[in-house]
């Protein structure tokens, strides 16, 4: 099993629709979880961390839950310049490393 | 100001020949890591230093190979590339004195074998 999964993709939405993402992660000693976003050909870029409490950025909602392992983002209002790949990050406890899931491709269109 | 910085962006190598791929940083991090990644393909951890302890993942190759001289450099040898070694390389830092610490990358460098 990955130590970090995410939903498969691409999600092909139209603008102003609503989207979530999961991400599911086997190391229940976790102890901090990020969503990147990337763009084609660049370095992913720190979209959000996520908090236990669930955290909101704008049109963006984080949640994580601990009991089932699993984080989710929710982006409301979908805009074209919403589209790239959402990877969710877990730091794996103990090792102090960043893990990356998978990635999930958001496509947004007109 | 970029804080983590990967030279050169974009590096053409031939097969079998050595490669050294570099990385430094100005924001003082302890925690310093090497991915991959390919495309259409999510980063995957090669490595990583806490301070200067050395972290290898089960299933890098050993192929590659990393140095820390000090905090601010890190670099990410590739003894022998393959065709197959053709890929993104991204270096970030983070800080393990904080409990929820984000990682920083560098712009990566795209490396090429010919």
């Amino acid at each position: 099993r990955k130590e970090v999964e995410q939903d498969p993709g691409p999600f092909n939405v139209p603008e102003g629709a609503t989207v979530a993402f999961n991400c599911t992660y086997s190391n229940s000693a976790s102890q901090s979880f990020f969503w990147y976003r990337q763009d084609c050909r660049k370095e992913p870029k720190l979209l959000m961390s996520v908090y236990s409490s669930g955290n909101e950025d704008g049109r963006f909602t984080a949640q994580l839950n601990r009991a089932s392992q699993y984080i989710s983002l929710l982006i409301r209002d979908s805009k074209l310049s919403d589209s790239a790949t959402y990877l969710c990050v877990v730091n794996i406890a103990g090792f102090q490393k960043l893990v990356f899931g998978t990635g999930t491709r958001l496509l947004v269109s007109p | 100001d970029a804080m983590v910085i990967q030279n050169p962006r974009y590096q053409v190598t031939q097969f079998g020949k050595p490669v050294t791929l570099s990385c430094s940083q100005t924001l003082n991090h302890n925690v310093m890591y090497w991915y991959q990644q390919k495309s259409s393909q999510a980063p995957k951890l090669l490595f990583h230093y806490y301070d200067k302890d050395f972290n290898n993942e089960a299933d890098t190759p050993d192929n590659f190979q990393s140095r820390r001289p000090n905090t601010s450099f890190c670099f990410l040898d590739i003894r022998s590339p393959g065709l197959g070694d053709a890929a993104m390389y991204l270096c970030a830092t983070s800080s393990a004195a904080q409990v929820s610490t984000e990682a920083f990358f560098g712009q990566g460098t795209r490396l090429t074998v010919v």
